[in-house]
């Protein structure tokens, strides 16, 4: 079965810089989420969209946004990188917004240096 | 808001034997309980979840139990093995939110 799928599974930043995190969710998924989860610590709920507007909102910071295409997918951009976003990215979606199970991605794991 | 309490942090058992994690919630509003296996590298994995009208939901070797008064929930894993091990996350959904809170995760360990 098809999964959900982020780009790149992989980052090395310098600080200042800026990352773009995407997320392609399953199938017929209109909803996804972003969580940060730090070396050793539970995920930390960021932000979520359904139908292209933005449905909760956690623990983000201002130098990040998001934003989701009208083919679903999304995309996380974060700016004035920090050591303390060195972190794992993982994107989740789910059927619909009343649909409370959510499936998670692989991650991107982003390192700041 | 919503706090969820995991624990052990760490769980050692040897195979065969049973596992239990339990977890507590602050919000008496959430209403949806899932339950997730990392392994390294890789993204959590739906394991099991409960509704809060449902007191036990049980599939194979692995089992939920829900206390709404006591606003707890377990899980429960019966002959383990190996590949079990992993890092658990329980997770609870308050109600009118779809994000998740996450507990701090136990680290099982099965030992073979």
């Amino acid at each position: 079965a098809a999964g959900v799928i982020q780009s790149p599974r992989h980052l090395i930043k310098e600080k200042r810089e800026t990352a773009t995190l995407k997320c392609y969710p399953i199938p017929r998924h209109d909803t996804v989420y972003w969580y940060q989860q730090g070396p050793g610590q539970d995920p930390q709920f960021l932000i979520s969209f359904y139908e292209k507007m933005q449905s909760d909102k956690g623990s983000i910071p201002d130098r990040f946004s998001a934003q989701q295409f009208s083919d679903y997918h999304s995309e996380l951009n974060m700016s004035s990188l920090e050591l303390g976003d060195s972190a794992l990215y993982f994107c989740a979606s789910s059927l619909n917004l009343g649909q409370e199970t959510q499936y998670f991605g692989p991650g991107t794991r982003l390192l700041v240096l | 808001g919503e706090n969820v309490e995991q624990h052990p942090s760490t769980l050692s058992v040897q195979e065969g034997d049973s596992a239990v994690i339990k977890c507590t919630y602050s919000d008496s509003a959430s209403n949806y309980f899932p339950w997730y296996k990392q392994e390294l590298g890789k993204g959590p994995q739906l394991i099991i979840d409960i509704r809060s009208n449902v007191g036990e939901k049980k599939d194979q070797r692995i089992a939920v139990t829900l206390n709404k008064t006591a606003k707890h929930f377990s899980l429960h894993i019966t002959e383990t093995q190996p590949e079990d091990s992993a890092v658990y996350f329980c997770a609870a959904s308050p109600s009118g939110t779809y994000k998740y809170i996450f507990g701090t995760g136990t680290r099982l360990k099965v030992l073979a």
